[in-house]
């Protein structure tokens, strides 16, 4: 398996733009987590799915945020409009069944709103 | 709020010596895992220990356990070089979502 794959890597756009992350689980494992990362804030959870549907988005910081996952293959973080404050690594993970499995990460996405 | 707390922040090391690391969390938990991050990559997960459990071992690292204390720890023996990453700590309770604390930066030099 290629583990968890996110796209962009790297993602460099302008203040009130829309930025969309991608992010395709690993085969079979019905929970994924959407995370941010800072220096200042850690490591935060935004969203996390179950069986494609969102369970909880307390995390997500503000209506400029949202998620979605179409199909248990796919899941995509969109930030609309972008602020330089949103810039932070944003990872996505996920776990075969929840409690006890661990949690596989895919590599990030470096976002940078200038 | 951050359920696990990394102490030390930082820590600096010479090739071979042991490193500890230590966690401490705030509430009951179900289990608690270490994750390993490299500069510029995803976090690794490399052990988990249960509620019910008090040690574990993987390869060069030994996790603990102490529910009364709240507090886990992390020890790498024989450090290498390539050991120089970041380390997390998660809890996970009811919820079964994982908790992250701000990890400890540890420098092995060779």
């Amino acid at each position: 398996d290629a583990g968890v794959i996110q796209s962009p890597r790297h993602e460099v756009t302008e203040m009130g733009q829309e930025v969309t992350l991608r992010c395709k689980p690993i085969s079979g494992h019905d929970y994924l987590f959407w995370y941010r990362q800072t220096m200042m804030r850690g490591l935060e959870l935004l969203i996390y799915f179950n069986n494609n549907v969102p369970i909880d988005d307390s995390g997500m910081p503000e209506d400029r945020f949202s998620a979605k996952m179409p199909n248990a293959s796919f899941s995509t973080l969109k930030i609309q409009p972008s602020e330089p404050r949103d810039s932070a690594v944003y990872f996505c993970a996920s776990s075969p069944r929840g409690e006890g499995y661990g949690y596989t990460f895919g590599s990030g996405t470096r976002l940078t709103v200038v | 709020s951050q359920q696990g707390e990394e102490d030390p922040q930082a820590l600096s090391i010479q090739e071979g010596e042991n490193a500890t690391m230590n966690c401490s969390y705030k509430t009951s938990i179900n289990n608690l895992q270490w994750y390993r991050q490299n500069s510029g990559r995803g976090l690794v997960h490399l052990i988990l220990i249960r509620s019910n459990e008090r040690e574990k071992h993987s390869g060069r690292l030994r996790v603990t356990l102490d529910t009364s204390k709240k507090s886990s720890s992390l020890l790498i023996t024989a450090s290498r070089a390539a050991d120089t990453a970041s380390y997390f700590c998660a809890t996970e309770r009811g919820s079964y979502i994982p908790t992250f604390g701000r990890g400890t930066s540890l420098i092995v030099h060779p």
